[in-house]
């Protein structure tokens, strides 16, 4: 089965802090994109950052980043300067160009800012 | 990014009756895919729907359970029918375009 596991259902980082968010994914794809989405309680599903696979730079946006090993098949997303904002649900997930799949996500960390 | 207007946000039904939730896209799109959330949990796919097709569902869930209608590329619609209380959850549309999906704004759904 083509997967996507997030090992981490809930973390907690310090206002001012980073913290990191686990993702490793399974795939027979040759090109897809990785993506790390987050839900606030509003219930709106948020892009946080994509990566394409073929690229090799890992991808950044803002205080956001990923480390994208693709060998190993791990995709993680780093929060720097954590603010009370960031707490939500990250889901990271899976998709291939075209859009004429479903993402496959993972189960989801819940992440706590605390003041 | 494509937006998409999702209604209603929430609401509260009765057992045995049915929802309509619309979703407007303000671009066309080839798919759009319909989900589930339970509170904490992650998205559950229910169906598929292409436009001039019939939805496509997946395991565990039906067409006579969740109609599905999919009139042209910018609209979908996803019917929840004869309600029980199980069938209170969060329900959520989306569109994919090339480079990434985006999402309505979802539907809290209390089933009394």
């Amino acid at each position: 089965a083509q997967t996507v596991t997030q090992s981490q259902p809930e973390m907690s980082v310090q206002e001012a802090e980073t913290v990191t968010l686990s993702c490793t994914y399974d795939t027979s794809e040759s090109d897809y994109y990785l993506f790390w989405y987050k839900q606030p309680p509003s219930r709106q599903m948020i892009l946080v950052i994509r990566q394409e696979a073929y690229k090799q730079q890992n991808a950044t946006e803002n205080r956001f980043s990923v480390n994208f090993q693709k060998a190993a098949k791990s995709f993680s997303l780093k929060i720097s300067d954590s603010q009370l904002g960031d707490a939500a649900m990250y889901f990271c997930a899976r998709g291939v160009p075209s859009g004429n799949t479903p993402l496959v996500f993972g189960k989801g960390t819940r992440l706590s800012v605390i003041a | 990014s494509a937006v998409i207007s999702q209604k209603p946000s929430r609401d509260i039904c009765q057992r045995g009756t049915s929802l309509t939730i619309q979703c407007q896209v303000d671009s066309q799109v080839t798919m759009m895919f319909w989900y589930r959330q339970q509170p904490g949990q992650s998205l559950t796919l229910i169906a598929t729907a292409n436009q001039g097709s019939e939805a496509t569902y997946e395991s565990g869930f039906v067409i006579d359970k969740f109609p599905i209608s999919r009139p042209n590329l910018t609209f979908s619609t996803l019917t929840v029918s004869n309600m029980s209380p199980e069938d209170s959850s969060i329900y959520l549309c989306s569109g994919s375009g090339y480079t990434e999906a985006f999402f309505g704004q979802g539907t809290r759904l209390t089933v009394v």
